[in-house]
């Protein structure tokens, strides 16, 4: 079955280091790659998404993340940790034509000053 | 533009009651979705409606049903709550199901 995996429930870095959330999925079809962020009580928020052409993908507040077909995964990095980054991340993927979104079980992520 | 709303914000049910959880989007989106988010699960997709008139299942469909009868409204309906329902619903839209889906600030709702 096709499924999307998160690494780490939850990560804690300081503020001004790198941040890399992990996200994996299973299948022999590459899928089209979302990020999605979830601040306190509220919804999602897209980050980023990859669906064909560059493989490293930029998105908003400075995050970016890179598909690799040969390792199925598509972690999500930040070169230095913002306050403001504390929040929840999910990966999710979309598979060929009449699937959904499948999501990640989410990562928490703490920034410590 | 609101984007997506849902209404309730929260809501606390007896179980056994009927619950109709409410979703209108002004983005003439073609497709429609409801999740629900539970810690440690992510978001699972209860049903979701790819136009105005047609409807399908998720991952987790029992207990709920859905509507789509235009597309700007997509509610979603307990017939008879239970405790297990207890759970944060979000509601979400898309071009199509291959686009990037933009979501409601979501209803937590809690069965007893």
């Amino acid at each position: 079955a096709q499924s999307v995996t998160q690494l780490g429930s939850h990560v804690s870095v300081s503020e001004g280091a790198l941040v890399l959330l992990r996200c994996n999925y299973s299948s022999s079809v590459p899928p089209y790659l979302f990020w999605y962020v979830q601040y306190p009580n509220q919804g999602l928020q897209l980050l980023l998404k990859y669906t064909t052409g560059a493989t490293l993908v930029k998105g908003i507040n400075g995050f970016e993340a890179e598909f690799k077909k040969s390792e199925t995964s598509f972690h999500l990095t930040k070169p230095s940790a913002h306050m403001s980054d504390a929040a929840e991340y999910f990966c999710a993927a979309s598979w060929t034509s009449g699937s959904r979104l499948t999501f990640g079980e989410g990562t928490q992520l703490t920034v410590n000053p | 533009i609101a984007g997506i709303t849902q209404a309730p914000t929260s809501q606390i049910l007896a179980a056994g009651r009927r619950m109709t959880l409410r979703c209108t989007q002004d983005m003439r989106h073609n497709a429609m979705y409801w999740y629900r988010q539970d810690l440690g699960l992510g978001l699972r997709l209860i049903h979701y409606s790819n136009t105005a008139g047609t409807t399908g299942k998720g991952e987790v469909p029992d207990g709920y049903s859905v509507s789509r009868a235009n597309t700007d409204d997509f509610p979603l309906t307990l017939a008879s709550a239970v405790p297990s329902q207890t759970s944060v619903y979000f509601c979400a839209s898309s071009d199509s199901h291959l686009d990037t889906q933009y979501f409601g600030p979501g209803t937590r709702l809690t069965v007893l």
